[in-house]
């Protein structure tokens, strides 16, 4: 069983348009933390945020929010106001933080978002 | 500060073929993986290592070999190429094992024919 599903396999939107990144995650750790990548079209691996399971504060980072939620086992990515810029792959990762999958970052297959103009 | 450096950035081999990935990083990280990725698959994790001469198994380690001997460096050797393992590989560092964000280097695009 996948431990990140992102069910958005594609999104497309046009600019200014608000959008949310699904991510829900699978795992038995009480201590884990929680990734967002962001892979523009030139190939590489932004980082974007990292959350630990204890902090379920949610955050905002000028257009970029995310809403983590335990309950639900979800960390949910909103884009504000969106722009062509923003186009790119997101990749949602979970890292466990004890037992024998210590050290293994599991991703989920990413969702694909294109900004019109 | 280069941060992680990989090489080749594209590479083409017969089946059959070995070669060695490069991976260099220049900020004393301790933790250092090498994932694939695939179309509509995400990264998937080949190894990784949690110090010089430690080195473990990802999700998808067959067909792959890695070794530590410095703190810098942490090589990907494929010993016999097959085209399943054609894929963007993607070495990347992180200060510790837990929960740290990683650094991504540019990435190989490996094709095997």
């Amino acid at each position: 069983a996948q431990k990140v599903t992102q069910a958005q396999t594609e999104i497309s939107v046009v600019e200014k348009e608000d959008v949310t990144l699904d991510c829900v995650y699978e795992t038995r750790d009480t201590t884990y933390y929680l990734f967002w990548y962001k892979q523009p079209p030139s190939g590489e691996l932004v980082f974007l945020i990292r959350r630990n399971s204890f902090d379920e504060q949610n955050e905002i980072s000028g257009r970029y929010s995310w809403n983590f939620q335990k309950s639900t086992s979800s960390f949910n990515f909103t884009i504000t106001a969106s722009q062509v810029v923003d186009s790119a792959v997101y990749f949602c990762a979970l890292s466990e933080g004890r037992g024998s999958t210590l050290g293994r970052l599991y991703f989920g297959r990413g969702t694909q978002l294109t900004v019109w103009p | 500060n280069a941060g992680v450096t990989q090489t080749p950035k594209f590479q083409v081999l017969k089946t059959g073929q070995s070669m060695t990935l490069q991976c260099a990083q220049d900020m004393n990280h301790e933790y250092m993986s090498w994932y694939r990725q695939d179309p509509g698959m995400g990264l998937r994790l080949i190894h990784y290592s949690v110090g010089a001469g430690i080195t473990d198994q990802g999700e998808v380690p067959n067909g792959y070999n890695v070794s530590r001997s410095t703190t810098e460096d942490f090589p990907l050797r494929l010993l016999s190429a097959a085209p399943s393992q054609t894929s963007v590989y993607f070495c990347a560092s992180s200060y510790s094992i837990k929960g740290e964000k990683l650094f991504f280097g540019s990435g190989t695009q490996l094709s095997v024919l």
